[in-house]
């Protein structure tokens, strides 16, 4: 099974700072995904990555498959970007949408 | 716009009651998930269907959890008899392969059991 770990599990930052969560994982992946997680309780599927990086708007994820490790970037952070981020891994076994393994998530606070 | 659909969203039941919990999963997405959340496990996968057929409930207590899609449009989850530890948010997601697996969550069933 895979060991998926997030770091940190906790970060309350000022509105404007650059933010940088990470997520290491122990076997090899097919995918991985960072989901994010409002005091509501939504789950909104940010991005899916298989290798190198992508961007959308001030969010940017990489991945780096020898490493086995990614990280999630919010750049200009404002309050509206407070919320749970869930990094999730799936395996080789058929590839497309199968099931996921998560971490236990960083909860994000961003100050005014 | 499309979204997974999930009902109940609150539900409060005692020990021993059936629960039952629907999804209706994206219009087209042929792979529908089931996800728990607890404050101590996190999210778990509980099981998951492709193309209505049950591809992995590994993660699902045999003994009292079943999973169905009786149709493309509805997948089911049943706890019978329920006990206080299945108290959780469930999750349902959908996606379609050939999208590489992106998923659609639901906004989730909250299940206290009493």
């Amino acid at each position: 099974k895979n060991e998926v770990e997030q770091s940190p599990q906790n970060l309350t930052a000022q509105e404007g700072e650059f933010i940088t969560i990470n997520c290491s994982y122990s076997v090899g992946i097919s995918a991985l995904h960072w989901l994010q997680q409002h005091p509501g309780g939504g789950i909104v599927s940010l991005f899916m990555l298989s290798s190198g990086k992508k961007k959308h708007g001030r969010l940017i994820a990489t991945i780096n498959i020898q490493e086995k490790h990614s990280s999630l970037h919010i750049t200009a952070s404002h309050p509206r970007d407070s919320a749970v981020y869930i990094c999730a891994v799936h395996g080789y076994s058929g590839g497309g949408a199968d099931g996921l393994t998560f971490g236990k998530g960083t909860h994000l606070i961003i100050q005014p | 716009d499309a979204r997974v659909t999930q009902t109940p969203r609150h539900k409060v039941t005692e020990m021993g009651q059936e629960v039952t919990m629907r999804c209706q999963p994206i219009l087209g997405h042929n792979t529908v998930f089931w996800y728990r959340q607890t404050m101590m496990q996190g999210l778990e996968l509980l099981a998951y269907f492709r193309n209505r057929a049950p591809l992995d409930d590994s993660g699902m207590p045999k003994d009292r959890f079943s999973a169905e899609m009786p149709d493309a449009t509805l997948a089911t989850l049943k706890i019978q008899p329920s006990e206080p530890r299945d108290s959780a948010v469930y999750f349902c997601a959908s996606g379609k392969r050939d999208r590489g697996g992106l998923q659609f969550f639901g906004p989730g069933t909250r299940l206290t059991v009493l």
